[in-house]
């Protein structure tokens, strides 16, 4: 079974910080993918961000990025130049072809400060 | 597309009452999910369909939980009867080909049963 962990429960950043939340996960599997979606007060769930298991290549979108460790079985995602709007519950997931399901993290709060 | 459509958006009911909660997924999407979110659990994975067949139950928590996907665009996951512990947010999500991309969520059903 995988596992994701996210264990830091609460983050504030000043805005136009950088700030980055921490995801770790636990899998036998070689083929799979990492996901950080963002749920603002709203609760829409949002994609922010997905890595391929296969690629090497650290994911960027805008102002996120990730810092993909497969070694070490770590998905941490980087927010630049924060902004007010970044306010949200964070969650890392992780979803495998084998069963086209996703496993969520217990999520992590993000304040930004202005 | 209006994106993944879910009725109600809120829901109070009488324990031991039957709760039917609705999900039209997106045109074209092949696959639907039902998740559970709670403070206490996060978000959990109840059950998912791939072309309108039951693939995964697993997370059903017990039986009086159902749910059914009669055609391709209209799901529904049914509580009977309830009880308190069953309050929570219930999102639906449909993907186009499972893990392999993303997974859009609807705006959930917040669910109190009193």
């Amino acid at each position: 079974a995988q596992t994701v962990t996210q264990s830091q429960p609460e983050m504030s950043v000043q805005e136009a910080e950088t700030v980055t939340l921490s995801c770790t996960y636990d899998t036998s599997e070689s083929d799979y993918y990492l996901f950080w979606y963002k749920q603002p007060p709203s609760r829409q769930m949002i994609l922010v961000i997905r890595q391929e298991a296969y690629k090497q290549q650290n994911a960027t979108e805008n102002r996120f990025s990730v810092n993909f460790q497969k070694a070490a079985k770590s998905f941490s995602l980087k927010i630049s130049d924060s902004q007010l709007g970044d306010a949200a519950m964070y969650f890392c997931a992780f979803g495998t072809g084998a069963n086209s399901k996703l496993t969520f993290g217990k999520g992590i709060t993000l304040s930004v400060r202005p | 597309d209006a994106g993944v459509i879910q009725s109600p958006r809120h829901e109070v009911t009488e324990m031991g009452q039957e709760v039917t909660l609705r999900c039209k997924p997106i045109s074209g999407h092949d696959y639907l999910f039902w998740y559970r979110q709670t403070m206490m659990r996060g978000l959990e994975l109840l059950i998912y369909f791939n072309n309108n067949v039951p693939i995964d139950d697993s997370g059903m928590p017990e039986d009086r939980f159902s749910a059914k996907m009669p055609n391709a665009s209209f799901s529904t996951l049914k509580i009977q009867p309830s009880e308190p512990r069953d309050s929570a947010v219930y999102f639906c999500a449909s993907s186009s080909r499972g893990v392999w991309t993303e997974a859009f969520f609807g705006q959930g059903t917040r669910l109190t049963v009193v």
